[in-house]
C-alpha cells in the first residue's frame, strides 16, 4: 500500500542518548516533514525538506538534525535526548495529485519517551 | 507567524446530529488543509481547500479566503467520526509544501 512508513513505533531513551527516526514514502512526493505533537496540542514543524538535497528549519528545530537521504527517505536524529523531547513524532510527505489537490500523507507516529 | 484558531475546542454529539467546526486564520493563505486524527492517533487528510467549497460524502468544507475563515461541516455524524479535527494553513508567499501551521484542534466525541 502506498504511504509513509516510519520506524520505530515506540522508543524509550535515557537522557543524553542518541537515536535516529527513519521515514520512507512511496508517494513520489517532493516534500517531506517531521512534526512533533505534545498532549492536547496541534502539530509543530521541526524540519522540512522541499526537495531532495534541501532541508530547512521549522518552528522547533533545536536539539534535532535531519537528513534527506534521497527522494524517498527523510530521517530525524536526536543527538543528545532530553526529557523535553518526550513527544509523538510524525513524518509526512506532500504533493499534488494531478487533480488540482495538494495533499498530505502521514506516517503512524513514533511515541518517544526520554527518562 | 500566522495564527490559527479553531472553535469549539470540544464538541459532544449524539449519533445522527450535524456539526460545524470553524477555523480562523490571521493572514492570507495559499494552502488550507483539514485533517482528522482518529482515537488511535492516525492523521488523515480530509480536504485541500484554500478557497471555495468541497464535499466528500457526509463531510464538506468551505473557505472564505477574503474573511480568513474556513468551516468544516459533518452531517449525520457517526461514532467513527470521533477524534480531533485540525485545520492547518500555509501563508501566501511560502512555497507549497513548506511551513504548514496547525491549529490546536477540535475534539469531537460522537456518542451512540
Amino acid at each position: 500500500n502506498a504511504g509513509v512508513t516510519q520506524t520505530p513505533k515506540f522508543q524509550v531513551l535515557k537522557t543524553g542518548q542518541s537515536m535516529t527516526l527513519q521515514c520512507a514514502q512511496d508517494m513520489n512526493h517532493n516534500s517531506m516533514y517531521w512534526y512533533r505533537q505534545d498532549p492536547g496540542m496541534g502539530l509543530r514543524l521541526i524540519y522540512y525538506s522541499a526537495s531532495e538535497g534541501t532541508t530547512d528549519k521549522g518552528e522547533v528545530p533545536n536539539g534535532y538534525n535531519v537528513s534527506r537521504l534521497n527522494k524517498r527517505e527523510f530521517s530525524l536524529r536526536l543527538e543528545s535526548a532530553a526529557p523535553s523531547q518526550t513527544s509523538v513524532y510524525f513524518c509526512a510527505s506532500s504533493g499534488w495529485d494531478g487533480l488540482g489537490n495538494y495533499g498530505y500523507t502521514f506516517g503512524s507516529g513514533t511515541r518517544l519517551t526520554v527518562v | 507567524g500566522i495564527q490559527v484558531e479553531q472553535s469549539p475546542p470540544d464538541l459532544i454529539l449524539q449519533e445522527g446530529a450535524n456539526s460545524t467546526l470553524r477555523c480562523n486564520f490571521s493572514d492570507s493563505v495559499n494552502n488550507l488543509q483539514w485533517f482528522h486524527q482518529n482515537p488511535w492517533g492516525q492523521l488523515i487528510n480530509l480536504f485541500y481547500i484554500p478557497s471555495g467549497t468541497k464535499q466528500n460524502g457526509r463531510l464538506s468544507a468551505t473557505t472564505v479566503a477574503t474573511e480568513r475563515y474556513s468551516l468544516l461541516y459533518i452531517s449525520s455524524s457517526q461514532t467513527t467520526d470521533s477524534g480531533v479535527y485540525f485545520c492547518a494553513v500555509e501563508r501566501v508567499g511560502e512555497t507549497s509544501g513548506s511551513r504548514l501551521t496547525f491549529g490546536e484542534g477540535t475534539q469531537l466525541t460522537v456518542n451512540p
